[in-house]
């Protein structure tokens, strides 16, 4: 089973403030590298899939960036809103076209 | 509207009473995937499929059986649910490019199970 870590475990930051995640996984795997996001009660929704190294991807305030030789991605979040607390996930995309999910960090931006 | 569909939503069952949960995609998606979660644990991959008749294991395959005769459905069968199966179930598919993920994956809106 491949080890996929995500830290930190939890983050609590106020409205307006930039944050940043991290994942790290072992780059021997790699295939693709995706982030999902999951809100509570609901089911996770793709935010990005990276499979190049430093590639990075942005959606609106989102955005990811990969380094394949190192093994670890990074998501910021710039100017957190209250609607982007949810629990962030990783996971990486290895040989046989499954994905490995890392534990989550779950975020709570208060107004 | 493309989605994953699962039924029930919520189940409560007995330890030992065969179960199954169905899971439906209207996307013509070659892969399909079912999940567990469990608290502290993240996501964890029980069953996957690339396509009709195609099934492997993921990493905790014990006590669940899948079937793929169709390439919209994808069912998840626990012929003897105990309770260490209680968990919140996802099924998810996405397309598959040259053999390979590679791309987000769709996931339904979760089965909460409770194994008494």
């Amino acid at each position: 089973i491949l080890n996929v870590e995500q830290s930190p475990q939890s983050l609590h930051v106020q409205e307006g403030d930039s944050t940043n995640f991290t994942c790290s996984f072992p780059s021997s795997n790699f295939y693709a590298l995706h982030w999902y996001r999951w809100e509570t009660a609901k089911s996770p929704e793709a935010l990005f899939v990276m499979t190049l190294n430093g590639d990075e991807k942005k959606k609106g305030r989102i955005s990811a960036t990969l380094n394949t030789k190192e093994g670890y991605s990074y998501l910021y979040i710039k100017g957190s809103q209250p609607e982007d607390s949810a629990t962030y996930l990783c996971a990486l995309e290895s040989g046989y076209s499954t994905l490995t999910f890392g534990k989550g960090t779950m975020l709570l931006v208060s107004p | 509207e493309a989605q994953v569909t699962q039924n029930p939503r919520y189940l409560i069952t007995v330890t030992g009473k065969k179960l199954t949960v169905t899971c439906s995609q209207n996307m013509n998606h070659e892969y399909m995937s079912w999940y567990r979660q469990d608290p502290g644990l993240g996501l964890r991959q029980i069953y996957y499929s690339m396509n009709v008749e195609v099934t492997d294991k993921g990493d905790v395959p014990e006590g669940y059986k899948v079937s793929r005769k169709e390439k919209r459905n994808f069912p998840l069968i626990l012929e003897s649910p105990s309770p260490n199966q209680t968990s919140l179930y996802f099924c998810a598919s996405n397309p598959l490019t040259s053999g390979r993920s590679h791309n987000e994956q769709f996931f339904g809106p979760g089965t909460r199970l409770t194994v008494l």
